[in-house]
This record gives structure tokens, sequence and C-alpha cells, in this order.
């Protein structure tokens, strides 16, 4: 099984400045075939499901905000935001879909 | 509007069997390969099963194989999930979730049920 690591397991920023999350999977998730990375990124408030962020490693989903960003390839990839805006307190997992379906433990995302 | 609502969760006792239900509206069900997911309290979610479109694929997580089984009604946009020999490391939320087309991420996810494994 592909293992998916998050880091760090908490993260505290101010109001308008970056965050950044890191995940890291136990071997490439790359396809040459379509160049393509099998990762996806989620975000979680409390009581609610996740929510899908990023898919392919950087298409972000419809009507998410553009502050979200998702960059890396192979086994590292990043999920920035750009200006932490107050609604933006919340659970963020990765996830990888290229060898069945396995998620990271999960970062949680609190305001400075 | 795409909407996903499961049913059927509740307290089961360890070795007993639990039938999750999920409807689907908003969409074409018939088109979409479907999953379960699942999240233990605290913990990160992990994905139980998913089917294919007609229902004749179905894959499953290790750790329910030869316990659980997924199926559909294209005819009834439902989804199901048959669980036995329940453990109590079975206790989660179970979400229903529509599979990307021709991916393998999650959007959207239902609001999930609550299945409490304990004596």
């Amino acid at each position: 099984d592909i293992v998916m690591t998050q880091s760090p397991d908490s993260l505290a920023v101010s109001l308008g400045e970056r965050a950044t999350i890191n995940c890291k999977s136990s071997q490439s998730i790359f396809s040459s075939s379509n160049n393509k990375d099998y990762l996806a990124w989620y975000q979680q408030k409390p009581g609610q499901p996740p929510k899908l962020l990023i898919y392919w490693a950087s298409t972000r989903e419809s009507g998410v905000p553009d502050r979200f960003s998702g960059s890396g390839s192979g086994t590292d990839f990043t999920l920035t935001i750009s200006s932490l805006q107050a609604e933006d307190v919340a659970v963020y997992y990765c996830q990888q879909y290229y060898s069945s379906k396995t998620f990271g433990q999960g970062t949680r995302l609190e305001i400075k | 509007e795409v909407e996903l609502v499961e049913s059927g969760g509740g307290l089961v006792q360890p070795g007993g069997s639990q039938r999750l239900s999920c409807a689907a509206s908003g969409f074409t069900f018939s088109n979409y390969w479907m999953s379960w997911v699942r999240q233990a309290p605290g913990k990160g979610p992990e994905w139980v099963a998913n089917i294919k479109e007609d229902g004749n694929e179905r894959y499953y997580v290790d750790s329910v194989k030869g316990r659980f089984t997924i199926s559909r009604d294209n005819a009834k946009n439902s989804l199901f999930l048959q669980m036995n020999s329940l453990r109590a490391e079975d206790t989660a939320v179970y979400f229903c979730a529509r599979d990307g087309l021709q991916a393998g991420w999650f959007d959207p996810w239902g609001q999930g049920t609550l299945v409490t494994v304990s004596s």
C-alpha cells in the first residue's frame, strides 16, 4: 500500500499570511503514460464531510478560491493557501489514487 | 444540485450486521463509479470499497474483504454497503462518495452515517 505522510500535523498561521502543508508518498504516484500525478487535496471543517479542493496535484476544483494551489510531483507535494482567511480553518488531507486510494493523516490549520 | 444522502447507521454488537444505503440525486448515477469511505473518530478518511458504473467490478480495502459487500441499484439511484462480522475497529462515520470521472478522487461526499460497533 502507498502510505501518505503529511507535515506538519498542525499549523497556526496569521490571517493574510501564507500557509503551506506538505504531503509525501511512500512511492511515486506519477504516471508517465499521461504525465499526471495521482494526488488530491481535501478540506474538512468540523461536522462536515471532506470537500475536494485539488486533483491531479495542481488542478483546482471548480468554485475553489484561487488562493488555494497545489504543487509537486513524484513523491513530494504541497498545498499552499496564499493569504489565509478565517474560513480556511479546517483539517486538510491529501489522497493518492495511483494504486488503490489512501489518505494522509491530516493537517489541522488554525489562526495564530 | 448533486446530493448524496446516507442512512442505516446505528449501534450494532460485535459480530453483527448492518446495511447502509445512499440515495443519489442531481446527476446521472449510472455514469459514475461510487465509493464508500469511512472515518473513525479523530482519524483521517479510509477508502472502504468502490463499484463500477454497471456493478460488474467491485474493489475493497483488505481489512473488509470477505465481510463487506458493496452493491448498487441504478434504477433507484442507490448505493449500498452490507457489513457483516462487524468489529470494534469498524466504528466510524461512513460516507458515500462519487468517484471522479475516470479517476480516483471523491467528489462530492454525503454527510455520512455513524456506525458504532460495541457491546
